[in-house]
C-alpha cells in the first residue's frame, strides 16, 4: 500500500525554524513529483510547494516564498520542508502529497499530515 | 486565500442529485487547465475523487461525476448517500501564481 509518513511537526515560537520530513513507501518514490499542502485549523487547503522528480523544477506559493525550502532525497524515499521565519499564520496541518506524474499534474495520494503550531 | 470559488454548502436527501460549482479566472480554469476534485471526510486527509475534469480513479463510485465547461467546473453526486457527507475541494493550476490552487471548499450535508 502507498504510504506517506510525515514527521517533525510541533509547537514553535514565531521567528524560529522547523523542518518536516515525509517518508514514502509502497511506490517508486523517485518516479513522482511531490508537494506540500497545508490546512489551517477549520480552514481550507492551501498548496505550499512542489518539486519534480529530479529536483530540477521547484515552485512555491507566494505566502511562503523566500521562507520555506522544499527538497527531496530519492535514495531515501524522502521529501522535506525546511521552514524559517515562522509566523502564527503558518499554523496548520501540513500534508505530504504525491503527484500523479513525475512533474506537476495533480495530487493523487495524500499522507496523514503533521500539525505545526506557531505561537508564543 | 483561495483562488477558486465554490458554494459554501449544498444539501440533499438520500438518493437525490446535488451539484457544486468551481469558478476560477483566465489564469487558471479559463486558460484550459484541468480541474480535480477531492473529498475530505471529517478528521481525515483529502482523497482524489475526480481527475482531469471528469476521470474517476479506480474505486471511486460511479455516482460521482465531473465536468468542465471551460469557464467553470462542476461536481455532481447522483444518488446521494449518507457516507458522502464531507467537504469537497476543486483544484487546478494557475499560471500567474505559478502553482496549484484550491477552491474554497463545499460542505455537503445529507439530510
Amino acid at each position: 500500500d502507498v504510504q506517506l509518513e510525515v514527521s517533525g511537526g510541533g509547537l514553535v515560537q514565531p521567528g524560529t525554524s522547523l523542518t518536516l520530513a515525509c517518508e514514502g513507501s509502497g511506490f517508486n518514490f523517485g518516479d513522482h513529483g511531490m508537494h506540500w499542502v497545508r490546512q489551517s485549523p477549520g480552514g481550507g487547503l492551501e498548496w505550499v510547494a512542489g518539486i519534480n522528480w529530479v529536483s530540477e523544477s521547484i515552485e512555491y506559493a507566494g505566502s511562503v516564498k523566500g521562507r520555506f525550502t522544499i527538497s527531496r532525497d530519492n535514495s531515501k524515499g524522502s521529501l522535506y520542508l525546511h521552514m524559517t521565519s515562522l509566523r502564527p499564520e503558518d499554523t496548520a496541518l501540513y500534508y505530504c502529497a504525491r503527484d500523479s506524474s513525475n512533474y506537476y499534474s495533480y495530487v493523487d495520494f495524500w499522507g496523514q499530515g503533521s500539525l505545526v503550531t506557531v505561537s508564543s | 486565500q483561495s483562488v477558486l470559488t465554490q458554494p459554501p454548502s449544498v444539501s440533499g436527501a438520500p438518493g437525490q442529485r446535488v451539484t457544486m460549482s468551481c469558478t476560477g479566472s483566465n489564469s487558471n480554469i479559463e486558460s484550459g487547465y484541468d480541474v480535480q476534485w477531492y473529498q475530505q471526510l471529517p478528521g481525515t486527509a483529502p482523497k482524489l475523487l475526480i481527475s482531469n475534469n471528469g476521470r474517476r480513479p479506480s474505486g471511486v463510485p460511479g455516482r460521482f461525476s465531473g465536468s468542465n465547461s471551460g469557464t467553470s467546473a462542476s461536481l455532481a453526486i447522483s444518488g446521494l448517500q449518507p457516507e458522502d457527507e464531507a467537504e469537497y475541494y476543486c483544484q487546478s493550476y494557475d499560471h500567474i501564481l505559478g502553482g496549484f490552487v484550491f477552491g474554497t471548499g463545499t460542505k455537503v450535508t445529507v439530510l
